[in-house]
């Protein structure tokens, strides 16, 4: 059972580039969401979907844009890299009752 | 507003020594508190939930309401337990969003 499954784990990347960061599931949860870890600040919620067809900001969406064409898969476009991405990127997918489970994350850099 | 603080961005105690990890919550409603671990080179998972009232790797943790807390315990930490913890709050009607506290570094000692 994979649960959920983010890639690539590292990126490197120069100011303005865009990229995907790819997510899947095998779980046939509903609730998927982004997050990013930085040093003093926990996780921050970018976005999150409630179910295929529908997504929604979450505290610190702007720089990202998400779809979500399928039930497993949530990917997190980034559209213009700029160093305040700079970020370790968490995907999760929750299960009804709410307990989260967590992709390995990407470690992001942007130059 | 809904928040989830936790006052410590580390903790060092030693092997064999009791620790208490810190959460407060800001909620207007009955929400769903949770405490999760990120062990080093791994992915968060979750460590205990309130509503299940379990002892997870001897860690312990009571919602009080009254002081808007979910503080977690342990009464005698292991070198293993070093890691960071994260408190968070799910609403309820929310489905599975989370709301995370800042973390606190837990180092044991031996």
């Amino acid at each position: 059972n994979a649960g959920v499954t983010q890639t690539p784990k590292f990126q490197v990347l120069k100011t303005g580039q865009s990229m995907t960061l790819q997510c899947a599931q095998d779980m046939n949860h509903e609730y998927m969401s982004w997050y990013r870890q930085d040093p003093g600040m926990g996780l921050r919620l970018i976005h999150y979907s409630v179910g295929a067809g529908i997504t929604d900001q979450g505290e610190v969406p702007n720089g990202y844009n998400v779809s979500r064409s399928t039930t497993e898969d949530f990917p997190l476009r980034l559209l213009s890299a700029a160093p305040s991405q700079t970020s370790v990127y968490f995907c999760a997918s929750t299960r009804p009752g709410g307990e989260a489970f967590f992709g390995q994350g990407t470690r992001l850099t942007v130059v | 507003a809904q928040r989830v603080t936790q006052p410590e961005k580390l903790l060092s105690v030693f092997k064999g020594a009791p620790v208490e990890l810190k959460c407060n919550y800001s909620y207007s409603g009955s929400p769903e508190l949770f405490w999760y671990v990120q062990y080093s080179r791994q992915r968060l998972q979750l460590l205990l939930r309130h509503i299940s009232r379990e002892s997870i790797k001897g860690f312990t943790a009571d919602l009080n309401k009254g002081e808007t807390s979910f503080h977690l315990k342990k009464p005698f930490a292991q070198e293993e337990d070093s890691a960071m913890y994260y408190c968070a709050l799910s609403g309820s009607n929310q489905g599975g969003k989370l709301i995370f506290g800042q973390g606190t570094e837990l180092s044991v000692k031996p």
